[in-house]
Parts: C-alpha cells; structure tokens; sequence
C-alpha cells in the first residue's frame, strides 16, 4: 500500500533553515509528480511545491517563491523540501502529496501524516 | 489566480441530517474540482475528484455536483463519522492547486 512518511520537522529561529524529507513507498516513485501541502495551526491546506516525475519542472507558491526548493532522488524513493530564511508565518504541519491521473485531471490521492514546523525565537 | 470559497464555515447538524456545502471558484474551472474530508489531526481524506466522481471505498452517501464555478458536496444522512473539516480544492491550474478555506461539520 501507499506510504509517504514525512521528517525533519522541528523548531526553528527566524531566518533559519531545515530541510524535510518525505520517503515514498507502496507505489513507483519515479513515475508520479509530487506535491508539499501546509497547514498552519487550525487554519485551511495551503498548497506550496509541485515536483514533475523525473524533476524537470517545479512550481512553487507565491508566498515560498525564492526561499524554498523541492527536489527529489528517484534513486532513494524520497522527496525533499529545502526551506531558507523561514518566517514566523511558515510555521505549519507540512503535507507530501503524491498525485494521480484520474479521468484526464491530476488529484492528490494519497498524503503523508504530516512533520511540524515550528519557526520562533 | 483562481480563489475557492466555502459555504458555510460551519455546520451544526445532527445525525441523520442531510447536509450540503457549497464551493465557488473565482472562474470556470470546468469540473475540475475536488473535496476532500480532514478530521483533527489527521492528512486530509479525498472524497470527490471530477466535481462527481467518489473515489473508490468512499460510502455512496457523499455525492458532488456542479460544473464551471459553482460546486456541492452533500452528505445524505450523516454520521458520526462524518463530523469533520471539508475542503474543496481546485486542479484547473495544475500543478498550481488552490483550496477553499474549509466547512467543519460538528455537532449539533
């Protein structure tokens, strides 16, 4: 079955740096875009970073645009989210996301459980 | 950008009751649409993806309708295990997705 298991959450400062990793496992990594999702602290699902299959193209949300950087290693089954100068606003539970064709669109069906970010001094 | 909106913010209901919720987007998005269940703690839950279409395993109570800028989601009777936090999501702008902003459903 499909497992996506986030890590490498954990408090922060302002202006610093962590990088997530999500490790995939269940299906055929290398063949499916990737998405990070957010969630700050009982607010709504903000979408943050899509990765196509092999890496060749990424899109990043206006608000992370410039400080974060998805990546993947198809070899290791794993999807990363490098994340500079974080602000106290990105404090979130963040979400990898594995996409799908379904019936001509492209749907998340699948989500990891989520690691915390907690940026603060 | 396409923005989502939701219809009510919250729902008080009761077991039982027939419960619909409603999503808009700030253009067509075809039937591109789909909704998603979250309960606390938990990664979201797809529910509805093509504005109509149930993913598989999903109980035939919940349904969806809608095309271009209007959608619903309902539940036809529901139940205890339904009490949760809904999101419409929108992929007419893949990858770019955009969410609205979340129904809780709680009791009533």
């Amino acid at each position: 079955q499909v497992q996506l298991v986030e890590s490498g959450g954990g408090v922060v400062q302002p202006g610093g740096s962590l990088r997530l990793s999500c490790a995939a496992s269940g299906f055929t990594f290398s063949s499916y875009g990737m998405h990070w999702v957010r969630q700050a602290p009982g607010k709504g699902l903000e979408w943050v970073a899509f990765i196509r299959y092999d890496g060749s193209n990424k899109y990043y949300a206006d608000s992370v645009k410039g400080r974060f950087t998805i990546s993947r290693d198809n070899s290791k089954n794993t999807l990363y989210l490098q994340m500079n100068s974080l602000r106290a606003e990105d404090t979130a539970v963040y979400y990898c996301a594995k996409e799908t064709l379904a019936f001509g669109g492209v749907i998340v069906d699948y989500w990891g459980q989520g690691t915390l970010v907690t940026v603060s001094s | 950008d396409i923005q989502m909106t939701q219809s009510p913010s919250t729902l008080s209901a009761s077991v039982g009751d027939r419960v619909t919720i409603t999503c808009r987007a700030s253009q067509s998005i075809s039937s591109w649409l789909a909704w998603y269940q979250q309960k606390p703690g938990k990664a979201p839950k797809l529910l509805i993806y093509k504005a109509s279409s149930l993913e598989s395993g999903v109980p035939s109570r919940f349904s969806g309708s809608g095309s271009g800028t209007e959608f619903t989601l309902t539940i036809s009777s529901l139940q205890p295990d339904d009490f949760a936090t809904y999101y419409c999501q929108q992929y007419n702008s893949y990858p770019i997705f955009t969410f609205g902003p979340g129904t809780k459903v709680d009791i009533k």
